[in-house]
């Protein structure tokens, strides 16, 4: 069974300063990963993900995510952090086949609180 | 258009009451799914269409009926719920359900209480 590990449930960072959110998982086969946030009182909005060659996958408003497979894992960063990036993040994985391909198993969630 | 849309917003049900949710996105998307999601949460998948049949059910009780009219639109119905089934309704859609790099698309939700 695949499944993923967000192993902070809050991350702290002042304004301007680099942003990393961790992510692990286990999957069998190939992993396709996904990183996803979700802003108070909305649903979850795609970032980036990671399918297969570069092992650094650049997303949406400045994020950017490393695949690492020895480590299994698959961190989001972003180098300087904006009081609007608070929200929720998910990160996600689906195996690259199979039954149960398709579905999609998210982390816990880390909540981003960027300070002024 | 990359938008999927979702209604009602809120929604409050007595126990006894029949409701529905609906969601509708135009981005040609064959994959369609209803997550659930508590506070604080990750969204816990319900249900999943695709091409306009019902491909995964996780086990989800019968009092929550999906329907996929079309390609287009999909319904949630709602009938004699518990105060633990409150949480925000998420839907969902990709390009496909067998090409499982596709990424999701998700509604706002609809907040749901029941009383």
């Amino acid at each position: 069974a695949q499944s993923v590990a967000q192993p902070e449930d809050q991350v702290n960072v002042a304004e301007g300063n680099p942003l990393t959110v961790k992510c692990t998982y286990s999957v069998s086969g190939n992993p396709y990963l996904f990183w996803y946030v979700q802003y108070p009182n909305r649903g979850l909005q795609f970032l980036l993900k990671y399918i297969t060659g570069d092992n650094l996958v650049k997303g949406s408003y400045g994020f950017e995510a490393e695949f690492n497979k020895s480590q299994t894992s698959f961190h989001l960063k972003k180098p300087s952090a904006l009081v609007s990036d608070s929200a929720l993040y998910f990160c996600a994985v689906r195996p690259s086949g199979g039954a149960a391909g398709n579905k999609l198993t998210f982390g816990g969630g880390t909540r981003v609180l960027v300070k002024p | 258009d990359t938008e999927v849309t979702q209604t009602p917003k809120h929604l409050v049900m007595g126990m006894t009451n029949k409701k529905s949710l609906k969601c509708e996105q135009h981005m040609g998307h064959r994959a369609m799914y209803w997550y659930k999601q508590k506070a604080k949460k990750p969204p816990e998948l319900m249900f999943v269409y695709s091409y306009e049949k019902l491909s995964i059910n996780e086990s989800v009780p019968s009092r929550f009926s999906p329907e996929c009219p079309n390609s287009s639109l999909l319904n949630l119905h709602l009938h004699a719920l518990q105060p633990e089934d409150s949480a925000l309704y998420l839907c969902a859609s990709s390009q496909d359900k067998t090409s499982t790099y596709y990424e999701q698309y998700f509604g706002p939700g609809t907040r749901l209480t029941v009383t």
